[in-house]
């Protein structure tokens, strides 16, 4: 079956450190990979999405994904966090078939002053 | 706001009782699904349409049902509710349906917090 696993489901980081959160998904054909982001009490925003082409993705609010077929990732990435990334992070396939996207676990990213 | 509207934002209600949410989609979408969220299970994905027909159905209850009509918002009914119904729920729409090349990019609305007591 196909599927999505976070490393994490919870993840604590310092202003200004790297953020890195984990995505791995079981298929033998790449999929279409997506992170979204949850706020507090909000629904999910799209960060990034990976369909062909360039491997590293960048998205909104300084972060960016890449693709590692030979790993089966889709590790999501920023240099700097800010108090403001606080949130869920979901990492999401979608295989085309009938479109619909199908959610990792999360991680809650936690950033300390 | 994402453009897509769920209704009502929160909803008490007690266990046997039957609601139901609604969803209008972003205009020009013609694809709604729903997701149910909790803390044990995470997101999962119930049920899509596209233009009306149901396309993909996911771990759905029977309990549960759907339908989106003609002006395309959707609405999805939970009937003989249980505690461990109580959850958010989210409604997304995009451009693409079943069979269309491409990556099918989801807007969710900000979800419908349902709490059976």
């Amino acid at each position: 079956a196909q599927s999505v696993t976070q490393l994490g489901s919870h993840v604590s980081v310092s202003e200004g450190a790297l953020v890195l959160l984990r995505c791995n998904y079981s298929s033998s054909v790449p999929p279409y990979l997506f992170w979204y982001v949850q706020y507090p009490n909000q629904g999910l925003q799209l960060l990034l999405k990976y369909t062909t082409g360039a491997t590293l993705v960048k998205g909104i609010n300084g972060f960016e994904a890449e693709f590692k077929k030979s790993e089966t990732s889709f590790h999501l990435t920023k240099p700097s966090a800010h108090m403001s990334d606080a949130a869920e992070y979901f990492c999401a396939v979608s295989y085309n078939q009938g479109g619909k996207l199908i959610f990792g676990q999360g991680t809650e990213l936690s950033v300390k002053p | 706001d994402s453009g897509v509207t769920q209704t009502p934002k929160h909803l008490i209600t007690a266990t046997g009782q039957r609601v139901t949410l609604r969803c209008s989609p972003r205009s020009g979408d013609l694809s709604v699904y729903w997701y149910q969220q909790s803390l044990d299970q995470g997101l999962q994905f119930l049920i899509q349409y596209y233009n009306g027909e149901e396309r993909a159905k996911g771990n759905i209850l029977e309990r549960f049902s759907a339908q989106q009509f003609p002006d395309l918002h959707s609405e999805l009914n939970l009937s003989s509710l249980e505690l461990g119904d109580s959850a958010l729920y989210f409604c997304a729409s995009s451009v693409r349906g079943q069979g269309e090349t491409g990556a099918n990019v989801l807007t969710f609305g900000a979800g419908s917090r349902l709490t059976v007591l």
